[in-house]
């Protein structure tokens, strides 16, 4: 089963609006990221977030993370058409290397 | 500097051959992880190699499917006797360093098409 699970599973809004996509897990994690795909592309890092850390901000997005809640949530403020994509929590597992992704939101941006 | 190249982008096999999948990491990233996609699916992680060893294969199946990364050339991941249900996107990725859930840089992934 999937470690991650991404909600809601579609997402549409317009431009201008801002687009909040939440991941919960089930086990201790190591850290958690959240990848973009853009159709028929691969996986583009957009953040990581360590265990120990509650909050953080790259350009218009903003990652929280409650280990309390096992839970996560991207919210990437005052969206554009562009920021169209699937966006993907993944986790390490504590003591593990390799990277478990959930099954993604898909995003759609009206102009 | 080049990412992480992917060959071929699309590849159609018919039941019963065999399908090699390859992939060259970011140049100084030893560590490659290779993940499927289902449409409409997240990623399923396959196996996660370091150059000439296999470090976790968990996901990988027990027959038909192997996967390599030699000491000098692409990683190759294999697959035999292809059937219908092995369609799908292989995506493969590279990370700098060995540790626990490094970020990590995606190809663009070899679209897998069994007829």
């Amino acid at each position: 089963s999937q470690q991650g699970e991404e909600d809601p599973q579609a997402l549409s809004i317009q431009e201008g609006e801002n687009a909040t996509m939440n991941c919960s897990y089930k086990t201790s994690i190591n850290n958690l990221q959240w990848y973009r795909q853009n159709s028929g592309r691969g996986l583009v890092h957009l953040i990581l977030i360590r265990s120990n850390e509650r909050e953080k901000h790259s350009g218009r997005l903003r990652v929280t993370l409650d280990t309390s809640k096992k839970s996560s949530s991207l919210l990437i403020t005052a969206s554009r058409a562009a920021d169209t994509a699937s966006y993907f929590c993944a986790t390490a597992l504590d003591g593990s290397e390799k990277l478990v992704f959930g099954k993604g939101t898909k995003l759609t941006v009206n102009p | 500097n080049a990412g992480v190249m992917q060959n071929p982008r699309h590849l159609v096999r018919r039941r019963g051959q065999e399908a090699r999948l390859r992939c060259s990491p970011m140049k100084g990233h030893s560590h490659v992880y290779w993940y499927r996609q289902l449409p409409e699916e997240g990623l399923k992680f396959m196996v996660y190699l370091q150059k000439e060893n296999i470090i976790d294969e968990s996901g990988m199946p027990k027959e038909r499917f192997s996967a390599e990364f030699p000491k000098e050339g692409p990683s190759i991941l294999r697959i035999q006797q292809v059937v219908r249900g092995d369609s799908a996107a292989y995506f493969c990725a590279s990370s700098q360093n060995q540790g626990f859930g490094e970020k990590l840089f995606f190809g663009s992934g070899t679209q897998l098409s069994v007829l």
